[in-house]
């Protein structure tokens, strides 16, 4: 099955920082690669998403580039913001209606 | 609109006890997952259901976890016998048909005295 792998756990980044978060997932099956943010006492949100046809994808301060030769993707936030701070997760999923395989999460911290 | 409802928000139980977490997905979501999160890991698949027809159960730990979605809407989590390590954060989700996209609850927290 799908093994999806996350680092690095804990980022600190200063206030205003670009922040990298990296991911790998072992079935080349996957084609659908969501991101979510997870905020304290509450349920993972999607914030952006990829697919396998879309190399690279931006959302204002948010972006997510996938590399399926490699099967990596990342999560790119520029300009980070003190409301930035919060648990985030990657995940792989092979078809629309199925499972999400998360990573582990990496914590990001801003630093004021 | 709504989001996703779970309840109870929070569930204390003793070890041996049946408990039952329900989820309540978006009016008109076709799919509903459960996922259980364990602190400081990611969500990891439970069951997933499309209308009222279990799609995938591989995610359950053992045969004292089932699910059900009787009328295709609402789901209920049941786990019998409880124990010390099925204490958790129970989370439910649901998407439309049309999309990937699943809108997480705010969770049960689990836990097994």
């Amino acid at each position: 099955g799908e093994n999806v792998e996350q680092h690095p756990s804990t980022l600190s980044v200063q206030e205003g920082d670009s922040a990298v978060i990296k991911c790998t997932y072992s079935d080349s099956a996957s084609n659908y690669f969501p991101w979510y943010k997870q905020e304290l006492g509450k349920g993972p949100q999607l914030i952006i998403d990829i697919r396998s046809n879309v190399g690279e994808k931006k959302d204002q301060r948010i972006a997510v580039t996938l590399n399926k030769t490699a099967k990596h993707f990342s999560l790119h936030i520029t300009e980070t913001q003190p409301e930035d701070s919060a648990v985030y997760f990657c995940a792989a999923s092979r078809v629309r209606d199925d499972k999400i395989i998360f990573g582990k999460g990496t914590r990001l911290h801003i630093l004021p | 609109g709504a989001g996703v409802s779970q309840s109870p928000r929070y569930k204390v139980t003793k070890r041996g006890q049946d408990v039952a977490l329900r989820c309540d997905p978006i009016s008109g979501h076709v799919s509903l997952y459960w996922y259980r999160q364990a602190l400081g890991q990611g969500p990891e698949f439970l069951t997933y259901f499309n209308y009222e027809a279990q799609q995938d159960k591989s995610g359950l730990p053992n045969d004292r976890f089932s699910a059900e979605r009787p009328e295709g809407s609402i789901s209920t989590l049941t786990i019998q016998r409880t124990e010390q390590r099925d204490s958790a954060m129970y989370r439910c989700a649901s998407s439309t048909r049309d999309s990937d996209t699943q809108y997480f609850g705010p969770g049960t927290r689990l836990t097994v005295l």
